[in-house]
């Protein structure tokens, strides 16, 4: 069974750009959300989805969004880049948000970004 | 909100014996998860062990068990016969469960960096 999948692994993008990341969840997960990694702040939530529905929102400013298709694949996008989103985007898939689950997390290798 | 701490920035061990990862967590709900997280220098983080709040008896994977003091809110790691390979990031995690309200994901302590050593 394939993993979670992250593309792209690396980007350098300048401050004022915005980028994509996206992300393809385990088969049959239907749900994906999404983690910044930074060596200050560590491991922050940034959103969940379901369903194509954002369930969750973690305390970003609105130029992080995201989106879920109806495949459950996942896109999350950052407007107006800061020198200070420079971080390791993590997504994670798992089953749903239905009781009797374990509530484990599938994580990808993550999208290394950084703003110059 | 729910946090989680890891008291323990890194640690070292020798190859073989046994080490014990601390984690606390504050929380007002009475069931939720707790994991712990591995990341290995690759980046991909692996769950090594689960422990469901309601259950009394502590999770046991192979050579990772956790002690689990509901009470004392405390849910530290220990793993046995420590390999080259445990070698990485330990992360402790908190999450609620699903039940109508929602929950905001996997809350997770700052982790343990755990060297271990030939």
């Amino acid at each position: 069974k394939a993993g979670v999948t992250q593309t792209p692994r690396y980007l350098i993008k300048t401050r004022g750009q915005q980028v994509t990341l996206s992300c393809s969840p385990i088969s049959g997960h239907r749900s994906v959300s999404w983690y910044q990694q930074t060596p200050g702040q560590g491991l922050q939530f940034l959103f969940e989805y379901f369903s194509e529905t954002q369930r969750n929102k973690g305390n970003f400013p609105g130029r992080f969004s995201g989106r879920q298709f109806s495949n459950s694949r996942s896109e999350m996008n950052v407007s107006t880049l800061e020198l200070g989103d420079s971080a390791l985007y993590l997504c994670a898939s798992s089953l749903g948000p239905d009781r009797g689950t374990t509530g484990e997390l599938f994580f990808g290798e993550g999208s290394r970004l950084t703003v110059l | 909100a729910q946090t989680v701490t890891q008291s323990q920035p890194e640690m070292s061990v020798q190859e073989a014996e046994t080490v014990t990862l601390s984690c606390t967590y504050d929380t007002s709900e009475s069931d939720y998860y707790l994991f712990w997280y591995k990341q290995p220098p690759s980046r991909q983080m692996i769950l090594v062990i689960r422990q469901e709040a309601y259950k009394q008896q502590n999770a046991t994977e192979n050579r990772f068990s956790v002690n689990f003091q509901k009470a004392a809110k405390s849910f530290s790691l220990k793993i046995s016969d420590s390999q080259l390979g445990d070698a990485a990031m330990y992360f402790c995690a908190y999450r609620s469960p699903y039940s109508g309200g929602g929950a905001d994901g996997l809350t997770f302590g700052k982790g343990t960096h755990l060297i271990i050593q030939p």
